[in-house]
């Protein structure tokens, strides 16, 4: 059983560029989270999605960032317009029944702005 | 709001020592906590959770931890440090009926040899 995939691992922007972060949650999970970790600080909370529903979104920034979470396919992290500041770790979790019970996460996403 | 302090940003033990890595968290419902680990480029992985049944929680890698409400506690412990201990290490809080998890800023464990 494969765990959770993060795709890519490495990416590299432009300033003004769009970055796309691909996670594939566990076979038989619904629920994902996306956490962005800064350089030297804790994870903090973006989005949390069931298939095609975006649940809590109270961590997202207002402009330039989205998600999806499609009937079919992986979940999808969007950056519009990068600037330096998004670099950062992006971390995908998921869960068949939400953070309370056993979450597991993919080995991040570390985005390069440039 | 919920929220999390682990104090000790850089924890340095000797190998065979006790490891205590401190957490305190703030929360107005019943807690669930948890203490994750976090290799270098690596996701995090679960050490242990507290979801409101045995106060002394034991996790995997010989980890426990105890949660103390009067002192709304979660501190993390192991009796003997191995070299490959070393790592960063990661409390959270979320409310029981919540989903998302509060994290604090991590505690960097070093093995000295």
């Amino acid at each position: 059983n494969a765990g959770v995939m993060q795709n890519p691992r490495h990416l590299v922007r432009r300033r003004g560029q769009e970055a796309r972060l691909r996670c594939s949650p566990m076979k038989g999970h619904s629920h994902v989270y996306w956490y962005r970790q800064l350089p030297e600080e804790g994870l903090k909370f973006m989005v949390y999605l069931q298939k095609e529903n975006i649940i809590d979104e109270s961590g997202m920034p207002k402009e330039r960032f989205s998600a999806e979470f499609p009937k079919e396919g992986p979940s999808i992290l969007r950056i519009q317009q990068v600037v330096r500041g998004d670099s950062a770790a992006y971390f995908c979790a998921s869960s068949r029944q939400g953070m309370n019970t056993e979450a597991f996460f993919g080995q991040g996403t570390r985005l390069t702005v440039v | 709001a919920q929220s999390v302090t682990q104090l000790g940003s850089h924890v340095s033990v000797s190998e065979g020592a006790l490891v205590l890595l401190r957490c305190n968290y703030s929360s107005s419902v019943p807690p669930y906590l948890f203490w994750y680990v976090q290799y270098p480029n690596q996701g995090l992985q679960l050490l242990l959770k507290y979801t409101s049944a045995a106060t002394l929680v034991k996790g995997i890698n010989g980890f426990e931890a105890e949660f103390k409400k009067s002192e709304t506690s979660f501190h993390l412990t192991k009796p003997s440090a191995h070299m490959s201990d070393a790592a960063e290490y990661f409390c959270a809080v979320s409310r029981a009926g919540n989903e998302k998890l509060t994290f604090g800023t991590g505690t960097r464990l070093t093995i000295i040899p």
